[in-house]
């Protein structure tokens, strides 16, 4: 089982729409977790944080349930600008400066 | 600006060259990372260094090297023994202390042998 697991879609979902991405970890011990953006052909960029109570950023949600081990990104209103990859970072346990990546999910907003 | 500048953006090798691609960052961050990520797939970690004069393998280390003589500094180099060295290099380096922290990555180099 890998230690990071996303659904690599691709999504695709018509302008305006709410979209949910998935990302389940193999370790409980796991401690940070975060969503990044990576555009085509481009360097992935941080998008949030993800913290135990949950957090919003706009049109952005982004949850953890560490019972399940995983986390969410739920993107409401989605606009064109929005596609892109998603990729779930978290960081490996015993080392807070090692982390690991998902193979990220495919996001297209259609207009 | 504060950044990671990575060059070359774009480079092309023979068969059994080795190759150097460079990362120098200004944001005085101790962590810094190389990364390979192939068409689709993710990011999968070659060496970091959290500081100067030490650094770790990744899951991916075998036919990489790399040195970390200076803070700023984390160059990468792709030898001969890589057997499939064509892909996108992404180097990084963190922010903050302790479990939080925001990766700033460089633009990437490309490196495709011929």
């Amino acid at each position: 089982r890998k230690e990071v697991e996303q659904d690599p879609g691709p999504f695709n979902v018509p302008e305006g729409a709410t979209v949910a991405f998935n990302c389940t970890y193999s370790n409980s011990a796991s401690q940070s977790f975060f969503w990044y953006r990576q555009d085509c052909r481009k360097e992935p960029k941080l998008l949030m944080s993800v913290y135990s109570s949950g957090n919003e950023d706009g049109r952005f949600t982004a949850q953890l349930n560490r019972a399940s081990q995983y986390i969410s990104l739920l993107i409401r209103d989605s606009k064109l600008s929005d596609s892109a990859t998603y990729l779930c970072v978290v960081t490996a346990p015993g080392s807070a400066r090692q982390l690991t990546f998902g193979s990220g999910t495919q996001l297209t907003v259609l207009p | 600006d504060g950044g990671i500048t990575q060059s070359p953006k774009y480079l092309f090798r023979k068969e059994g060259q080795n190759v150097t691609l460079s990362c120098e960052q200004n944001l005085n961050h101790d962590a810094m990372y190389w990364y390979r990520q192939d068409p689709g797939q993710g990011l999968r970690l070659i060496y970091y260094s959290q500081i100067v004069n030490d650094f770790q393998k990744g899951d991916i280390a075998e036919g990489y090297s790399v040195s970390r003589e200076k803070k700023e500094s984390f160059p990468l180099t792709v030898t001969s023994a890589q057997k499939n060295p064509t892909a996108f290099y992404l180097c990084a380096s963190l922010s903050g202390t302790g479990y939080t922290g925001e990766l700033f990555f460089g633009e990437g180099s490309r490196l495709t042998v011929l």
